[in-house]
C-alpha cells in the first residue's frame, strides 16, 4: 500500500497557484518525498523531490513541514496543460528493496 | 538528450499467447523499472533491473519476466496471456546514484 494520502480531486483557476497537499505521517527520517504527474494516457512525468528542505525547480515548489508528516506541491501559475493526475510518493520497503508505490493521486483540473 | 523509448506502442494479442515489450533507457541511465497500469489497480511496480540483474520486484506472478542487456536496454515478457493482462506497460529509467525515474510513453497491450 502507498504510504501517502492525497485528495481525490481538486480544481484550480488558470493563472492561479495550485497547491496540492499530501500526507505521509509514517515517513522515515531518510525517505524522500517524490512528486510525479500523469497527463492522460502518457507516462508519468517527474516533477520534484525533497527530503526535509523546501525545494524549487522550473516546474514547481515543494514545501515539506518541519515534522515531515506532510508536504505541498505548488504550481505557481497553473495553465490548462497542468491538468493531470498528480502523485505524491514515498518509497515503500519490501523484502526485495524499496519500491515506488503509486497511490490513486490527485486529479487536478485547471479551469479557464 | 533522447527520452525513454518503448516499442511497440500498441499491441493486440490473444489469450494464451506470449508477448515481449522493449524499453531503451535514457543514455547513461543504468537502472530500468517496469510498471503495469490498469484502471482498476492503478500503477503497479513489476520489477527493476540494474547492470543486467534484477534487483527489485513487485508482487506479480512468474508469467511476468524481464531482462536487461549490457547496453541497459530492457525487455519484459508476459507468457500465457490472460484478459486481465490488458494494460499500459510503462518503463522508467534512472541514473545509478539518483532516484528520480523518467518514464517512457508506454506500450498499450490489449488481450482478446
Amino acid at each position: 500500500d502507498a504510504k501517502t494520502t492525497q485528495p481525490t480531486s481538486m480544481d484550480c483557476a488558470e493563472g492561479r497557484a495550485a497547491n496540492l497537499p499530501c500526507n505521509h505521517s509514517t515517513i522515515s527520517g531518510n525517505e524522500y518525498v517524490y512528486w510525479y504527474r500523469q497527463i492522460h494516457s502518457q507516462g508519468p512525468q517527474y516533477i520534484i523531490h525533497g527530503l526535509k528542505n523546501n525545494e524549487t525547480n522550473e516546474m514547481a515548489s515543494l514545501i515539506i513541514t518541519e515534522d515531515r508528516k506532510s508536504s505541498t506541491l505548488i504550481l505557481p501559475h497553473a495553465t490548462l496543460r497542468d491538468t493531470a493526475v498528480y502523485y505524491c510518493i514515498v518509497r515503500v520497503a519490501t523484502a526485495y528493496g524499496q519500491n515506488f508505490v503509486f497511490g490513486p493521486g490527485t486529479r487536478l483540473s485547471v479551469l479557464p | 538528450k533522447a527520452g525513454v523509448t518503448q516499442t511497440p506502442r500498441y499491441l493486440i494479442k490473444t489469450r494464451g499467447q506470449q508477448v515481449t515489450l522493449s524499453c531503451s533507457p535514457i543514455s547513461g541511465h543504468r537502472s530500468v523499472s517496469w510498471y503495469q497500469q490498469t484502471p482498476g489497480q492503478g500503477l503497479q511496480f513489476l520489477f527493476e533491473y540494474f547492470s543486467e540483474t534484477q534487483r527489485n520486484k513487485g508482487n506479480f506472478p512468474g508469467r511476468f519476466s524481464g531482462r536487461q542487456f549490457s547496453n541497459s536496454r530492457s525487455e519484459m515478457n508476459v507468457s500465457t496471456l490472460e484478459l486481465g493482462d490488458s494494460a499500459l506497460y510503462l518503463c522508467a529509467s534512472s541514473l545509478v546514484n539518483r532516484d528520480e525515474q523518467y518514464f517512457g510513453p508506454g506500450t498499450r497491450l490489449t488481450v482478446t
